[in-house]
């Protein structure tokens, strides 16, 4: 079955603790992005890849970082969490950045 | 002024009934369009495309796009319950160099059985 996974998909930490969220896609697709989803908001993209070690800021990139090391894998990361990274989060992968498949979502609490 | 902009609702139709959503985006290149739907708590689903102008159908959903005029819309004909949900206006916006998604807040859609 053609899918995005994420993991985890419910996360509650601390200020300042370290945390990675995966995402993997076994569609062979090129690009792979990661996305916020705020009330009121919508959602905003947080970084995207347009190949293996090809990476690019979207609209709000501070406070993450990513990788992609592996088509297939594209992890966010975390380093120092603050309580306004509270949010739900999406991956999503596509042949060209346009019609975007997405995984189902990451509920981050940051305390 | 926001790049994609849609009436977040909530909107209201009769079970049976036609649901119009509409949205307008600024970057006048803009060349790729899409509509997604998102049930609470899930994610967002892709449910159309369009690329030209005119209408595109697909089942009881019909997309219009007019870039002259920086719209696009989305029909529901024969609207059910199970219709209801945020619908997410997308555009891939090149103003950027790189080929990105740029999303509406999103029209809450109820139907009313």
């Amino acid at each position: 079955e053609a899918q995005v996974t994420q993991n985890p998909r419910y996360l509650i930490t601390v200020t300042g603790k370290k945390l990675t969220v995966t995402c993997s896609q076994n569609m062979n697709h090129e690009y792979m992005s990661w996305y916020r989803q705020d009330p009121g908001l919508g959602l905003r993209q947080i970084y995207y890849s347009m190949n293996v070690e090809v990476t690019d800021k979207g609209d709000v990139p501070e406070g993450y970082k990513v990788s992609r090391k592996e088509k297939r894998n594209f992890p966010l990361i975390l380093e120092s969490p603050s309580p306004n990274q509270t949010s739900l989060y999406f991956c999503a992968s596509s042949y060209s950045g346009d019609e975007q498949f997405f995984g189902p979502g990451t509920r981050l609490t940051v305390l | 002024q926001k790049e994609v902009e849609q009436n977040s609702g909530p909107l209201s139709v009769p079970e049976g009934a036609i649901a119009s959503l509409n949205c307008t985006y600024s970057d006048r290149g803009s060349q790729s369009f899409f509509w997604y739907r998102q049930y609470s708590g899930k994610s967002p689903e892709l449910i159309m495309s369009i690329y030209s102008n005119g209408d595109k159908e697909d089942g009881r959903f019909t997309a219009q796009l007019n870039k002259a005029s920086q719209y696009v819309s989305l029909l529901i004909r024969d609207s059910q319950p199970s219709d209801s949900a945020t619908y997410l206006c997308a555009v891939n916006m090149i103003q950027t160099g790189a080929n990105n998604l740029f999303f509406g807040t999103g029209t809450r859609l109820t139907v009313i059985p």
